[in-house]
């Protein structure tokens, strides 16, 4: 089975703080993705990354960015977090971009809480 | 950009009903579309995906349809048991942005 494991279960943090959130995959999947899932807006893409070094922002990246050193690592970077920024934070990979029988696949996820 | 309307937003049930859950979308152009299940405080967990030639897909108790033309799916939990409660979530993938799109979920719950 695919294993997502994401470094943390619960984060707090105080505002103006540099977070990292950290992803890896086990299974030498090309995709990643990082969602933040708050109530009453579902889940929102903010990065994914198609590739080692690859990068492309999703619906929100705004106040985040991310880094894909090795293929199964994919980490997200709160520059300066702020209070906006609390919230439930899901990745996840999957084996190549799209096709008919892709399945994704997702970590635990990160309540990560800004103070 | 796609839309994704889940209808019911919640819905709660007796154990041994059966559950009918609905997922609508705006743009028909989608490699598959995936149902998830995510308990409280929870990753999501895939259930099943059907690829967008398909017109269902069965897993045990659960079967999802297909409408890709009309931009619906639909799934359906046989004779719900407690261990159902949790949020469903649909989410196609697109073939032009290349990414999952996902619906607000469906909260439900089975009581004993």
């Amino acid at each position: 089975d695919v294993k997502v494991t994401q470094s943390s279960r619960y984060l707090v943090k105080r505002t103006g703080e540099k977070v990292f959130l950290e992803c890896v995959q086990d299974m030498d999947h090309e995709n990643m993705f990082w969602y933040r899932q708050d109530p009453g807006l579902g889940l929102r893409l903010i990065y994914f990354s198609y590739d080692v070094k690859m990068k492309e922002k999703g619906d929100i990246p705004e106040g985040y960015s991310v880094s894909r050193e090795k293929k199964e690592r994919f980490s997200l970077i709160l520059e300066s977090a702020s209070t906006n920024q609390t919230s439930m934070y899901l990745c996840a990979s999957s084996l190549e971009a799209g096709g008919a029988n892709e399945k994704l696949f997702f970590g635990s996820g990160t309540q990560l809480s800004v103070l | 950009k796609q839309e994704v309307t889940q209808i019911p937003a919640a819905l709660s049930v007796p154990e041994g009903e059966n559950l009918v859950l609905n997922c609508s979308f705006t743009d028909s152009a989608i490699y598959n579309l995936q149902w998830f299940r995510q308990d409280p405080g929870k990753g999501l967990t895939s259930l099943l995906l059907i690829q967008s030639s398909q017109r269902e897909q069965t897993s045990g108790r659960l079967n999802a349809s297909l409408d890709k033309s009309s931009g619906r799916s639909t799934l359906y939990i046989a004779a719900s048991q407690p261990g159902d409660s949790a949020t469903y979530l649909c989410a196609p993938w697109g073939t032009n942005d290349y990414k999952l799109s996902f619906g607000a979920g469906t909260t439900v719950t089975v009581r004993a």
